[in-house]
């Protein structure tokens, strides 16, 4: 139990389908993250979220939609998604502010497979 | 540029035996490093942390690691290491400036430990 929890673990879907993962954390902290993790690449930040305002989308396609309706949610909106978009999505979390060493606590991922 | 390296892709060590994974890094200021674990399709578990203090770090599941400052680097280490630890191993520096209060991630290495 990581206190960051990730939903669904496994995902399947069509080029034309809309899907969502679901992140939620209950640790109490004010930021969240999306990262894609795909084979042989390093980890990619996405986005990020500091108090349910996002600071930092990177480059990522419009296909890929994030929502934090609150500090303990993040949602990430799939559709339209291509092949190549078939990765493991994880989902963290930190503290802000003083107490905000860097670390970072993530989930488990939602392992997405694009068909 | 802020950055990681981890120089070696994968390393292969025998049960029992004494094992080590690489890391470097390049950080504008005082680097806060972490080491983080993750095994196959599990999300990344944090392992320990360089904030200041003494340079020998210890972490979870008997690791370690010894910050060197001249070195600029923060290499992981066990003294007697079990097939369990085999895994996905990531070194990360907290970036500053416009990378401030971010986690940079290196490319990870594969440790591979053999009955």
């Amino acid at each position: 139990e990581t206190g960051v929890t990730q939903t669904p673990r496994h995902l399947v879907m069509g080029m034309t389908n809309k899907k969502s993962l679901k992140c939620e954390q209950h640790l109490g902290h004010n930021a969240m993250y999306w990262y894609k993790q795909s084979a042989k690449k390093p980890l990619e930040l996405m986005f990020v979220y500091s108090l349910e305002e996002r600071v930092e989308n990177n480059s990522v396609p419009s296909r890929f939609s994030p929502e934090c309706p609150n500090s303990s949610h993040l949602f990430l909106h799939l559709h339209t998604l291509q092949p190549e978009d078939s990765a493991l999505y994880l989902c963290a979390s930190s503290p802000t502010g003083r107490t905000n060493t860097g670390e970072l606590f993530f989930g488990e991922g939602s392992r997405l497979t694009v068909l | 540029a802020q950055s990681v390296a981890q120089p070696e892709d994968q390393v292969n060590v025998a049960e029992g035996n004494p094992l080590t994974v690489k890391c470097t890094y390049s950080v504008s200021g005082n680097p806060y490093l972490f080491w983080y674990v993750q095994y196959p399709n599990r999300g990344l578990q944090f392992l320990l942390k360089y904030i200041t203090g003494d340079n020998l770090v210890k972490g979870s599941y008997g690791f370690e690691a010894e910050f060197n400052k001249s070195q600029t680097s923060f290499h992981l280490k066990k003294p007697s290491a079990l097939v369990s630890d085999s895994a996905l191993y990531f070194c990360a520096v907290r970036g500053f400036g416009n990378q401030g209060g971010k986690l940079i991630f290196g490319q990870g290495t594969e440790l591979s430990v053999k009955p």
